[in-house]
């Protein structure tokens, strides 16, 4: 069965402060693709990035980077120097077949 | 860019009434979803539909039909509704090729309300 789990249900930070989001998978599948997206107040799911199982590159865009390692089964988020335009709920996602699972979601609150 | 457009930002309804949710997207993409999400639950999705006039149950379907008549349009159903069906319902579509590595493009929400 697959599963992703994000253990922080909700994260406060001050401005400029770095702040990573965990995200643990598990899957039987030795394909597959890992998603995060953020959910902004206005609530439509934006894509951030996408990272297929194949390639343990780590991603940087801008202030947003991303950490994926196979062997901990973690595909991690940081944000750098967060600003308050960050605050959303981020959510994690696997694919390995016909569906997406979600994780259940993080909160993010950036305080000015 | 791809547009995912919902009927309704928020929906108040009744109780046993017959519920329809619109769903529009404008990028010719083969793959529609719909899910709800919860407080503590996350996504989860409730049909999925590949092509015009097939659907796909997801994790949590009961109560809920669907339909594809069009490409571009997915409609969920709730033939009647009931209180434990208030939540936040999200459209998303995909393009075919390669299911598992599409990102999905979701609309803004429908905030439904089952009084």
């Amino acid at each position: 069965a697959q599963k992703v789990t994000q253990a922080q249900t909700e994260i406060s930070v001050v401005e400029k402060e770095d702040v990573t989001l965990d995200c643990v998978y598990e899957t039987r599948d030795t394909t597959y693709y890992l998603f995060w997206y953020k959910q902004p107040p206005s609530g439509e799911l934006v894509f951030l990035i996408r990272r297929n199982s194949f390639d343990e590159q780590n991603e940087i865009s801008g202030r947003y980077s991303w950490n994926f390692q196979k062997s901990t089964s973690s595909f991690n988020f940081t944000i750098t120097a967060s600003q308050v335009v960050d605050s959303a709920v981020y959510f994690c996602a696997l694919s390995a077949g016909d569906k997406i699972i979600f994780g259940k979601g993080t909160r993010l609150h950036i305080l000015p | 860019d791809v547009k995912v457009t919902q009927s309704s930002r928020y929906l108040v309804k009744r109780t046993g009434e017959k519920v329809f949710l619109e769903c529009v997207q404008d990028m010719d993409h083969e793959n529609m979803f719909w899910y709800r999400q919860d407080p503590g639950l996350g996504l989860r999705l409730i049909y999925f539909s590949y092509d015009v006039k097939m659907k796909e149950k997801g994790d949590i379907p009961e109560g809920y039909s669907v339909s594809r008549e069009k490409k571009e349009r997915f409609s969920l159903i709730l033939e009647s509704a009931s209180t434990n069906q208030t939540s936040m319902y999200l459209c998303a579509s995909s393009h075919y090729r390669d299911r598992a590595s599409n990102e999905q493009f979701f609309g803004p929400g429908t905030r439904l309300t089952v009084l």
